[in-house]
């Protein structure tokens, strides 16, 4: 069974750093998958934020996020990782991780995600 | 790169069908046909129902189908369900910075 497990979520302070996490298992991490990042501010839609391919070769970022957000993956650890700097307010949401494969353009597997408060 | 365009709300008795619309542009819906669509319960994770604007994943419901027509993607429902009430989510593959665009959400409620 897939399972796509977040962690790292705070609250953190405005202008503070987060790293999170999201620990995949029942598939073979390395094997042409794209993962992604999304988030869901409260009471609010889904924004994608960021995704890296199967081997870190190609790596993409949402205008909001980029320059203070860097995603990155380490197939060892079957595990998908997401460092956020210069945090802000808006940035306080919900953060999903999502798999893809390689040659496809949708989510086909979430994890329940874990919450991030940018607060003073 | 500005989010697709849905209703807020679309609601039916059940048995009834409905049909949710997905407006975007010629840089996203119309020009790729890679729109799919998430069901989303309260508090839940995104759950994929329809992928590649057609295709419904296996064990998804045969009563979810989606079409394309220029630039606007559409989620029907047939037979409406009590638990097909959820908030439901199209996506598309953008070229503005390469990346992925989700849609306002529209919440639908089984009356």
């Amino acid at each position: 069974e897939v399972q796509l497990v977040e962690s790292g979520g705070a609250v953190v302070q405005p202008g503070g750093s987060l790293r999170l996490s999201c620990a995949a298992s029942g598939f073979s991490f390395d094997d042409y998958f794209t993962m992604h990042w999304v988030r869901q501010a409260p009471g609010r839609g889904l924004e994608w934020v960021s995704l890296i391919t199967w081997d870190g070769g190609v790596i993409y970022y949402a205008d909001s996020v980029k320059g203070r957000f860097t995603i990155s993956r380490d197939n060892s650890r079957n595990s998908l990782y997401l460092q956020m700097n210069s945090l802000r307010g808006e940035d306080t949401a919900i953060y999903y991780c999502a798999r893809a494969t390689s040659w496809d353009y949708y989510f086909d597997y979430w994890g329940q995600g874990t919450l991030v408060t940018v607060s003073s | 790169q500005s989010a697709l365009t849905q209703p807020a709300s679309v609601s039916g008795s059940p048995g009834q069908s409905i049909t949710i619309a997905c407006s975007g542009t010629s840089s996203d819906v119309g020009g790729y046909n890679y729109v799919s669509w998430y069901q989303q319960h309260p508090g839940k994770a995104p759950k994929l129902m329809i992928y590649d604007v057609t295709n419904r994943p296996s064990g998804v419901s045969y009563r979810f189908s989606g079409s394309k027509s220029g630039n606007t993607a559409s989620l029907t429902i047939s037979g409406l369900q009590a638990e097909d009430d959820a908030d439901y989510y199209c996506s598309s593959y953008t070229s503005i910075s390469t990346s992925y665009v989700f849609g306002t959400g529209t919440k639908v409620t089984v009356l």
